[in-house]
């Protein structure tokens, strides 16, 4: 069975950075686009990035944009999430998930999810 | 960017059909997407391309919908349903969801 696991989140000030991870496991990794999604306490969902199965193509939400990198480790089966210039509108539970390579599929896995939380 | 409209809450009694709308701003195709989401849990997807239900869904939760217009039904609803539930477009980044919808026992 297919399994997302976050790890990385915490307390960190405004202004600093952090770093996501997500291991993937139970499938194969390099065979999948990934994405990130955050969702702020009590809010709705957000898509942050997305990255291609060989990081080909990259894309990001225009609240991020600058800020914010993704990237991957086939060989590690981990997608990354670099955050830096982090604000306190950052605070949110960021989860993982995985996007089938076809025209406009679905999020089919997502991850238990990482808590971030930017506050002086 | 394409916009989702979602009505925020609906109250349902158990056993009951209940249909959950989701208005895009623009066509998004068939590429629209329904997740569930219960409480303390990441996001699960339900319906896949407006009408296929992701194996291991029961089939008493079914979409429909092209263009603009969609909808996710539950018949009948059990007490096991009551999540939020959100609609997500992959037609065109940036990706959007809708804002949500809380499903209520009346």
């Amino acid at each position: 069975e297919e399994q997302l696991v976050e790890s990385g989140g915490g307390l960190v000030q405004p202004g600093r950075s952090l770093k996501l991870s997500c291991l993937a496991s139970g499938f194969t990794f390099s065979n999948f686009g990934m994405n990130w999604i955050r969702q702020a306490p009590g809010k709705g969902l957000e898509w942050v990035a997305s990255i291609s199965s060989s990081s080909s193509y990259i894309y990001y939400a225009d609240t991020v944009k600058g800020r914010f990198t993704i990237s991957r480790d086939n060989a590690r089966n981990t997608l990354y999430l670099q955050m830096t210039s982090l604000r306190s509108e950052d605070t949110a539970l960021y989860y993982c998930a995985r996007q089938p390579v076809a025209r406009g599929t679905a999020f089919d896995s997502w991850g238990q999810g990482v808590m971030v939380t930017v506050s002086s | 960017d394409t916009v989702l409209t979602q009505s925020p809450a609906l109250a349902v009694s158990l056993g009951q059909r209940v249909t959950i709308s989701c208005r895009a701003s623009k066509s998004v195709s068939t590429y629209m997407h329904w997740y569930q989401q219960k409480s303390g849990q990441q996001p699960k997807l339900l319906i896949y391309s407006a009408s296929n239900l992701k194996s291991g869904v029961p089939s008493r939760f079914s979409g429909s919908g092209s263009g603009t217009g969609f909808t996710l039904t539950i018949d009948p609803v059990e007490a096991d349903d009551i999540a939020n539930y959100y609609c997500q477009q992959t037609n065109e980044l940036p990706y959007t969801f809708g804002p949500g919808t809380k499903l209520e026992l009346k």
